[in-house]
């Protein structure tokens, strides 16, 4: 079964730190994964999507990486901002068309 | 360039009414996705169009539930009869083509459904 985790379900951190979000997935034939921000209420703002072919991408203070050896993605944030609070999810593209979703990381940093 | 439109943004029904929800892809895009997000749950995939075709329906509930991309007009997606457990936000989102899924998906920002 095909399946798109993310660990941990919610995470706090300081201003100013740089930090992880992980995302794992259980089918290394994978073709694409994305990364979504979600604020409350809201809809999904795509921030980065990695194609199999890619190691990794960047965006701003945003890089995602993809190992699908590991099945695992990351997107890492640097110097974060209170602005940058909200639930992130990834979606993993199997080839069949349809994106599954991980249940998000919902993200607070601490002024 | 407008990105995908999905009306109305919230939407509220009483228990045994019709819920009609709209979708505008990206123009250009013939490929039109709707997803689910109950609410505390992630996002689950609904079903997959093509311009008068419904090529995936896997995650659709097997009854109440129907979607259409006609050849004009936006996508719909339809919910007959609706009960408390379809209150949910209901996201339509487009790519380009759909080949070998290596198209990313732009996202509308949602239809809230409320049944009362």
């Amino acid at each position: 079964k095909q399946e798109v985790t993310q660990i941990p379900a919610a995470l706090s951190v300081p201003e100013g730190e740089n930090l992880v979000l992980n995302c794992s997935f259980t089918d290394s034939a994978i073709y694409n994964l994305q990364w979504f921000r979600q604020d409350p209420g809201k809809g999904l703002t795509s921030l980065l999507l990695i194609q199999s072919s890619q190691r990794e991408q960047t965006s701003g203070r945003l890089n995602a990486s993809l190992d699908k050896s590991s099945g695992r993605s990351t997107l890492y944030i640097a110097a974060s901002q209170p602005g940058d609070s909200a639930t992130y999810l990834c979606a993993a593209n199997f080839g069949n068309e349809k994106l599954t979703f991980g249940t998000g990381t919902r993200l607070t940093i601490i002024p | 360039n407008a990105g995908v439109m999905q009306n109305p943004r919230h939407l509220v029904r009483r228990r045994g009414q019709e819920a009609r929800l709209r979708c505008s892809p990206v123009k250009g895009h013939s490929h039109v996705y709707w997803y689910r997000q109950l609410p505390e749950e992630g996002l689950k995939f609904m079903v997959y169009l093509q311009k008068e075709n419904i090529i995936d329906e896997s995650g659709m509930p097997k009854e109440r539930f129907s979607a259409e991309f006609p050849k004009e007009g936006p996508s719909i997606l339809r919910i007959q009869q609706v009960v408390r457990g379809d209150s949910a936000a209901y996201f339509c989102a487009s790519s380009s083509s759909g080949t070998g899924g290596w198209n990313e998906q732009f996202f509308g920002p949602g239809t809230r459904l409320t049944v009362l």
